[in-house]
Parts: structure tokens; sequence; C-alpha cells
């Protein structure tokens, strides 16, 4: 157990629909990282989040959205899912970034199939 | 942005070592090395900072080269256990000079090690 939670392990929707994956960071940790990850590819950086407050954005669609909430957890919302939405999403956590920076804490990840 | 990493896949005996490059067209603050294997999180190995901090990892170490920006791993004599998909993250510093920690991953190295 890395320490980041992430919920639902498993996901199966149909097109069209709108799903939450939720993140719950490393014990301390304040920034929260998503990571888009589809077949045999790498990982794609959407968006980051620290102490509450959006500071990085990705390539993130604008059917696609997130937030941290005041306990730190952190949701990603993504809406009218097409097929293609299907990947593995991560959720990384790190204590501070800035020089003095830590290496990042992967939960399990969130395994997204729209049919 | 995304760093390019070389080379794309690595099949070794056990015992062998190998080489993974990361390289990156824009200066570099820090860069991460991380291990995914098939199905699960990637797992933070190190990271080296501009400055020349630096931190090994079993018998895995890694550089970085600032005026070619660009960080190598290696790993000597290679286990089984050491079989996965490596990627670098990179860190690049804003316009005020300050990092807010995104990384920006390459498309990673696949290592198979045989007994």
């Amino acid at each position: 157990d890395s320490g980041v939670t992430q919920t639902p392990k498993h996901l199966i929707t149909a097109t069209g629909q709108r799903v939450t994956l939720r993140c719950s960071p490393r014990s301390g940790d304040l920034s929260v990282y998503w990571y888009q990850q589809s077949l045999d590819q790498g990982l794609q950086f959407l968006i980051q989040y620290y102490n509450g407050e959006e500071r990085a954005k990705g390539n993130i669609l604008e059917r696609f959205s997130a937030q941290q909430f005041p306990d730190l957890h952190s949701e990603l919302n993504l809406s009218s899912l097409e097929l293609g939405d299907s990947a593995l999403y991560f959720c990384a956590s790190t204590l501070k970034p800035g020089r003095k920076n830590y290496g990042y804490t992967f939960g399990s990840g969130t395994r997204l199939t729209v049919v | 942005q995304q760093p390019v990493q070389s080379p794309q896949a690595v099949i070794l005996r056990e015992g062998e070592d190998a080489v993974i490059n990361c390289s990156s067209s824009k200066a570099l603050y820090s860069v991460h090395w991380y291990r995914q294997k098939h199905g699960e999180a990637p797992v933070f190995l190190m990271i080296l900072l501009k400055g020349g901090e630096q931190k090994g990892h079993e018998k895995i170490s890694a550089s970085f080269n600032e005026k070619k920006q660009q960080s190598s791993l290696y790993l000597t004599a290679s286990q089984l256990s050491y079989s996965g998909t490596y990627f670098c993250g990179t860190e690049f510093l804003n316009a005020g000079g300050t990092s807010y920690g995104k990384l920006t991953f390459g498309q990673g190295t696949i290592l198979t090690v045989h007994p």
C-alpha cells in the first residue's frame, strides 16, 4: 500500500456517461497530480492541485474537470465519455513541490473502460 | 517538451548491465526515474536535482548532465525483478524561477530480464 488511495479500481460505463474518480493523497502530502495512461502509452499529465488550488494544467479535455477539497482529497470528473477515454487514470501525491522536490507516490489507479 | 528516452526496449540476461537515457530539449531543474510493472502503479526510484545531487537505489544509479540536459539510469548486475517499464520524469522551472513540481514523463523504456 503506497498510502495514496484511488477509488474505484475498475469502472465500466457507456459512452455519453459521466464518472467521478476519487483520490486520497498520502498523509501529509499537499500536492495531487492526475495522469492518464492509455494502453501501452506513457503518462500524460492532466492537472495538478496544491493545497486546494489548481497549480498546473496539461492537455486536459474540456469534458474533464477536477477539484481538491479542504481535506486534500481530489476528484476527477469525466463527462460525455467517449471510447477513446478508456485508460488507466493515476493519481499521485507529493509533499510540497518546489526546490526541494520529492518523488511522487502513485495510487494504484482507476481503470476506466468506456463501451 | 516531452523528454525522449532511449532505447525503447532492452532485453537482458540476469547479471548483465543496461543504460537508459533521457534527453530534454529544455533546461531541466530535476529528473525523476520510475519503474512500472505491468498493470501496476509507477514506483519512484530516485530524483536528480540540478546541481548534482544524486541518490541510488540498490544496484541502480543515475547521472545528470546539465550541459547536455540529459540523464542516464544505470542498472548493474540486473535481476529478474528489474523487469518493467522505466520512465523518466522531467521538471522545469517556470518564468518566475520556481516549480510547482509538475513532471513531464518520457514514453518509457521496456526492460526485460531473462534467467
